[in-house]
């Protein structure tokens, strides 16, 4: 599977959007994006996933860039219970390969 | 709809002793996959099953060994513990393990191995 490159940690307040962004410039054709969130002491958490559109669900927006070698997920208005370790996957097998993750905090 | 449920929730183990977790999969989901996570790192993957048979596997020893049953659920057993055995054991379940295909973890199993 194609590796994806996040930042370690981003920080947010709470009620403002936050846009977190991946690197994925090796995607095949294939792949899906996959966005799971780990809140502490939990398994992962599916949040969203995506082709080649951009995708909404209750939880958040997918925006994919139109080469697909990147994308930016977005949380709408952050409220504490999102601060979560946020895990971009490229998945082309059903098998999931995680990587480090961007830690959010989020700041009352 | 009932999740998916592990147990035990934690565990402790010395080394060289053997270890079996469970994973009961979620209402019509075929596949279950199992993760180890170290403390401070993202999970990784250990292997899938797919109606009762492997379907990949990750960069793990053959010491880590696993099976699914009819009803779906599974185990995975880990013999002769080594120290670094010590992590959380996630198991996920999907539809059909297929790519695209969301999966649902468990709260995982924290095994200790003293």
């Amino acid at each position: 599977d194609a590796k994806t490159t996040q930042p370690n940690s981003m920080e947010s307040n709470e009620e403002e959007p936050v846009h977190l962004p991946c690197n994925h410039s090796t995607i095949s054709g294939t792949d899906y994006i996959h966005w799971y969130r780990q809140l502490p002491s939990q398994g992962p958490e599916y949040v969203i996933h995506g082709l080649t559109s951009n995708v909404n669900n209750r939880m958040a927006s997918l925006a994919i860039a139109e080469d697909r070698k990147s994308s930016t997920l977005i949380l709408h208005r952050a409220t504490l219970r999102d601060a979560a370790v946020y895990y971009c996957i490229l998945d082309n097998t059903g098998k999931l390969i995680f990587g480090q993750g961007t830690t959010l905090q989020v700041k009352p | 709809e009932t999740g998916v449920t592990q147990s035990p929730t934690h565990l402790i183990k010395t080394r060289g002793q053997q270890v079996t977790l469970r994973c009961s999969s979620q209402s019509g989901h075929n596949t279950v996959s199992w993760y180890q996570q170290a403390l401070g790192q993202g999970p990784q993957f250990i292997f899938q099953y797919y109606r009762e048979e492997e379907n990949g596997r990750g960069n793990f020893p053959p010491r880590f060994s696993g099976l699914q049953f009819p009803n779906y659920s599974s185990e995975l057993n880990v013999n002769a513990l080594e120290l670094d055995d010590s992590a959380l054991y996630l198991c996920a379940s999907s539809p059909r393990g297929s790519r695209g295909d969301t999966q649902y973890f468990g709260p995982g199993t924290r095994l200790t191995v003293l």
